[in-house]
């Protein structure tokens, strides 16, 4: 049972141009929303994060909003540039306090210069 | 300040067999969670250890154990290998409460044989 989805596998954009980054969960319980980004051989590095009392986050070139009425969040990342080629993987946590991670499946992004 | 490091980064290993991983956490966290990772796939819980006490759990099967030193290292710990074991080991550690990053080290590269 994937509770949160990221159905994009991969996402090709121009340097210079938006990537949009999708991910949607099922859970109404998850109070907290996570993107990592990961490049190869390496672990999930922490991207940006937004509460579940808010409905956007910015950190410089990357945003996340979150619409909780329709269990939806994005990752923006304006500009793009070939350096933010990776896999990036949305994940949520419940209210429980573990901190346990539930993460969709990942999105590759190819920024083509 | 030190990052989360894992040891080792890839192990062979045939099936019916022991194998231990190791993950020392970053500086000043207390938890530590483990993330079993398979090909294509995001991330899943494994289990949470907290002031050396599992504190939560996935739907993983009692033959993954784990341990938490007073240091707040950690081993996770897989008995009677399956193939399906091959994936990649995440260990991620973070401060014990709400609205906290986790940050994961590079992961260790199981190959079940």
């Amino acid at each position: 049972d994937q509770q949160v989805k990221q159905n994009s596998p991969s996402l090709s954009v121009q340097e210079g141009r938006i990537s949009i980054l999708n991910c949607d969960y099922t859970n109404s319980m998850f109070d907290y929303f996570l993107w990592y980004k990961k490049y190869p051989a390496e672990g999930p590095t922490f991207l940006i994060s937004i509460s579940s009392i808010k409905d956007k986050n910015e950190d410089g070139r990357f945003t996340v909003f979150l619409n909780k009425s329709a269990k939806h969040l994005s990752l923006h990342i304006v500009p793009s540039q070939p350096g933010d080629s990776a896999v990036y993987f949305c994940a949520a946590r419940g209210q429980t306090g573990a901190n346990n991670l539930f993460f969709g499946t990942g999105t590759r992004l190819t920024v083509i210069p | 300040e030190t990052g989360v490091t894992q040891s080792p980064t890839h192990l062979i290993k045939t099936r019916g067999q022991q194998v231990t991983l190791r993950c020392s956490s970053q500086s000043g966290h207390n938890t530590v969670s483990w993330y079993q990772q398979a090909l294509g796939q995001g991330p899943q819980f494994i289990f949470q250890y907290y002031r050396e006490e599992e504190n939560g759990r996935g739907n993983f099967p009692p033959r993954f154990s784990g341990l938490q030193f007073p240091n707040y290292s950690s081993e996770l710990n897989v008995n009677a290998l399956e193939l399906d074991d091959s994936a990649l080991y995440l260990c991620a550690s973070s401060l014990q409460g709400f609205n906290t990053e986790a940050f994961f080290g590079q992961g260790t590269r199981l190959t079940v044989v």
